[in-house]
C-alpha cells in the first residue's frame, strides 16, 4: 500500500480565497483524522471520522473550516474563506480502528498570504 | 485533558552512542502510547505502539517501555547512527480515538 496520501503537498493562496486539502486513508482502515501542526500549538487534532461519520469535530477551530468524508477512500478539509493565522502544516491520518496503530501522510504544508 | 511532556527538547549524540527518549504523561488512563518519527517538511512515521496492558514494545534497535502507574514511557534507541537524526514525537491516546503528542526531541547525531 502507498500509504496515507495528501495533495496538495504545498498550497500558497491570499488571504480570503478558499482552499481545499485532499486525503486518501489506508485502504481497509475505517478511522480518519485531520490534524494540524504549528510551532506555537504543535499538533492538535481537527476531526475525526470513523466509517465515514464526524465523530468529534471539537478541534475544527472554527465555522470557516469544513471537513467531509463522502466515501471510505477520500476526504477533504475546506477552509473558507482563509486567513494568515491558518498557515501551518496539517496532516492526514488513518487507523484500522480506534485505539490501533495511525499512519499519517506526508502532510499539506499551508501558506496564507 | 492529558498533558505529553518530552523532556529534552533537543540532544545530540555522537555516533555509536544509545539514545534514551523520555515522555511523561499525565493522566495515567491512557489506551496506549505510539512513538513517531519525523524527519524535516516530511510526515510522522509510526515506530512503535505500545498497549496499555504492555510494559515494552522491541523493534530492531528501537526499544520502547511504558509505565502507566509514573506516568511515564521511554525510547532507547541502540547504536545511534546518524541517520537517526530526526524528531521523535510521543502521543498517549486519550481515549478510543484521540492521541495527545508531546513537542518532540530533535536528536542529532554526529559522525
Amino acid at each position: 500500500d502507498a500509504g496515507v496520501i495528501q495533495s496538495p503537498r504545498h498550497e500558497v493562496t491570499e488571504m480570503g480565497q478558499e482552499v481545499t486539502l485532499r486525503c486518501k486513508p489506508i485502504s481497509g482502515h475505517n478511522s480518519l483524522f485531520w490534524y494540524r501542526q504549528t510551532m506555537m500549538r504543535g499538533l492538535e487534532l481537527l476531526i475525526y471520522f470513523n466509517n465515514n461519520v464526524p465523530i468529534d469535530d471539537s478541534g475544527m477551530p472554527e465555522d470557516r473550516f469544513s471537513a467531509k468524508m463522502p466515501n471510505a477512500s477520500f476526504s477533504t478539509l475546506k477552509i473558507q474563506p482563509s486567513e494568515p493565522r491558518d498557515s501551518a502544516v496539517y496532516f492526514c491520518a488513518s487507523s484500522s480502528g480506534p485505539s490501533t496503530e495511525a499512519f499519517f501522510g506526508q502532510g499539506t504544508r499551508l501558506t496564507v498570504v | 485533558k492529558q498533558e505529553v511532556t518530552q523532556i529534552p527538547a533537543a540532544l545530540s549524540v555522537p555516533e555509536g552512542e544509545n539514545l534514551v527518549l523520555n515522555c511523561s504523561f499525565t493522566d495515567s488512563a491512557i489506551y496506549n502510547l505510539q512513538w513517531f518519527r519525523q524527519d524535516p517538511g516530511k510526515g510522522l512515521t509510526s515506530l512503535l505502539l505500545i498497549q496499555s496492558s504492555q510494559r515494552e514494545q522491541t523493534s530492531g534497535r528501537l526499544n520502547a517501555s511504558l509505565d502507566k502507574s509514573s506516568g511515564r514511557s521511554t525510547l532507547y534507541i541502540a547504536a545511534s547512527q546518524p541517520g537517526d537524526s530526526a524528531t521523535y514525537l510521543c502521543a498517549g491516546r486519550v481515549n478510543d480515538y484521540k492521541l495527545s503528542f508531546g513537542a518532540g526531541t530533535t536528536v542529532t547525531v554526529r559522525a
